[in-house]
């Protein structure tokens, strides 16, 4: 069963201050990594992906991956209260008839003014 | 990225009845895919809807209590039929656009079953 796993939280942190949000996956030949924003009440809208070791930086958000270690990330510098929701990391899955995404169950993150 | 939307927006329905919900997409997509959501909880994949034939269903849904249509590239519809309180959910249809493997999401039917 592949899995992706992430910290449920609720992670809080102060308005100004760094957001690191962390993920682990179990398949060892994952290829697209993708982290998402869900706000209360809404679908998930995309904020990044990342298909390469390293970092991959958009704005305030950048993205870190290490395949070696299974282990995908997400930094939100200058955190605004507009950033509190939830973020899923998503694992592209190539099994089944075409593929699709495995989610972790979310991180909650709550950024107080 | 693709334009996408889910019709009705929201319903509260009689248990054991069904309820059919859309998804039409302004463009024509390669994948089209079906989650739940249940309150608090992540995303769950129902099944993959496939064009012109029967949809792939994940392990713990079946054809019967979710039929699935997509008669083409850019729409969809899933029932969920025979309903009981505990298919109260938030239903959200997805694509892959392009020949990449980056998915969008519709807004979501948000289901009550009374």
């Amino acid at each position: 069963q592949k899995e992706v796993e992430q910290n449920s939280g609720p992670l809080s942190v102060p308005e100004g201050a760094i957001a690191s949000l962390n993920c682990t996956y179990s398949d060892r030949g994952s290829q697209s990594f993708f982290w998402y924003r869900q706000y209360s009440g809404k679908s998930p809208e995309l904020i990044m992906s990342i298909y390469s070791n390293g970092d991959k930086e958009d704005g305030r958000f950048t993205a870190q991956l290490n395949k070696a270690s299974q282990y995908v990330s997400l930094l939100i510098r200058d955190s605004q209260p507009s950033d509190s929701a939830t973020y899923l990391c998503a694992v592209w899955n190539y099994g089944g008839s075409q593929g699709n995404l495995i989610f972790g169950k979310g991180t909650k993150l709550s950024v107080k003014p | 990225s693709a334009v996408i939307s889910q019709k009705p927006s929201r319903d509260i329905c009689q248990r054991g009845t069904s309820l059919t919900i859309q998804c039409q997409v302004d463009s024509q997509v390669t994948m089209m895919f079906w989650y739940r959501q249940q309150p608090g909880q992540s995303l769950t994949l129902i099944a993959t809807a496939n064009q012109g034939s029967e949809a792939t269903y994940e392990s713990g849904f079946v054809i019967d209590k979710f039929p699935i249509s997509r008669p083409n590239l850019t729409f969809s519809t899933l029932t969920v039929s025979n309903m009981s309180p505990e298919d109260s959910s938030i239903y959200l249809c997805s694509v892959v656009d392009g020949g990449s493997e980056t998915q969008y999401f519709g807004p979501g039917t948000r289901l009550l079953v009374l």
